[in-house]
């Protein structure tokens, strides 16, 4: 089946940029999100992009799409305490569920 | 906005017990997931179904089962609990195919230990 990876831990200074990074192998992904999990509760969405676009930016947020080498990015500007949650790639094909990995741990530091 | 409910947050089950996991959405969506999370293996799928009555296997259906006998309405079912299923489990719905972005939309989590 189709694979979605990402590292498990990211520790940042506050005010610092924290960059997580996601490689999947569905060439045929339409749709690619990044969830927010905080302690004790379900996913949100963040925000997602398109599969033709390689940018998308939303305030503190800027996701990068490298469709070529099937990486997607996602940096978070002037990282907060409360940014500090588990974060989830996930990637669509044809099929109606979404891929996830296994998520990375953020960890924003005073 | 759109809500999806888990009717139990924590359960507490013995080995061998019959195990009910109920999620409802609110948005009539068609399509509905479970996944169960576990630390380092991220979100995998066991159940979903994209219309009443109808349900497909996941990657991790074993022992599992579920219902789906109304549109709002999923059910996780454990025939008979191992401690192995101890995690938390996690529904979501999302609309149909060709509508919208896929975009999943997630209950709150119902953590289960099996003693």
């Amino acid at each position: 089946g189709e694979d979605v990876e990402q590292s498990l831990f990211l520790s940042v200074r506050e005010g610092d940029s924290s960059v997580i990074n996601c490689t999947y192998t569905d060439s045929s992904s339409t749709y690619l999100y990044w969830y927010k999990q905080e302690p004790g509760a379900g996913l949100q969405l963040l925000t997602y992009i398109f599969s033709n676009m390689d940018m998308k930016q939303d305030q503190r947020l800027t996701v990068l799409l490298n469709k070529k080498d099937k990486h997607l990015s996602l940096r978070i500007a002037d990282t907060q305490t409360g940014d500090s949650a588990i974060y989830f790639c996930a990637e669509k094909g044809s099929a109606r569920q979404l891929t996830f990995g296994s998520g990375t741990q953020l960890t924003v530091l005073p | 906005d759109v809500k999806v409910t888990q009717s139990s947050r924590y359960l507490v089950k013995r080995t061998g017990e019959k195990v009910f996991l109920e999620c409802v959405q609110d948005m009539d969506h068609e399509n509905m997931f479970w996944y169960r999370q576990d630390p380092g293996l991220g979100l995998r799928l066991i159940y979903f179904s994209y219309d009443v009555k109808m349900k497909e296997k996941g990657d991790i259906p074993e022992g599992y089962s579920v219902s789906r006998e109304k549109k709002e309405r999923f059910s996780l079912i454990l025939e008979s609990a191992s401690t192995n299923q101890t995690s938390m489990y996690l529904c979501a719905s999302s609309f149909g195919q060709g509508q919208n972005t896929g975009e999943l939309f997630f209950g709150e989590g119902s953590r289960l230990t099996v003693l």
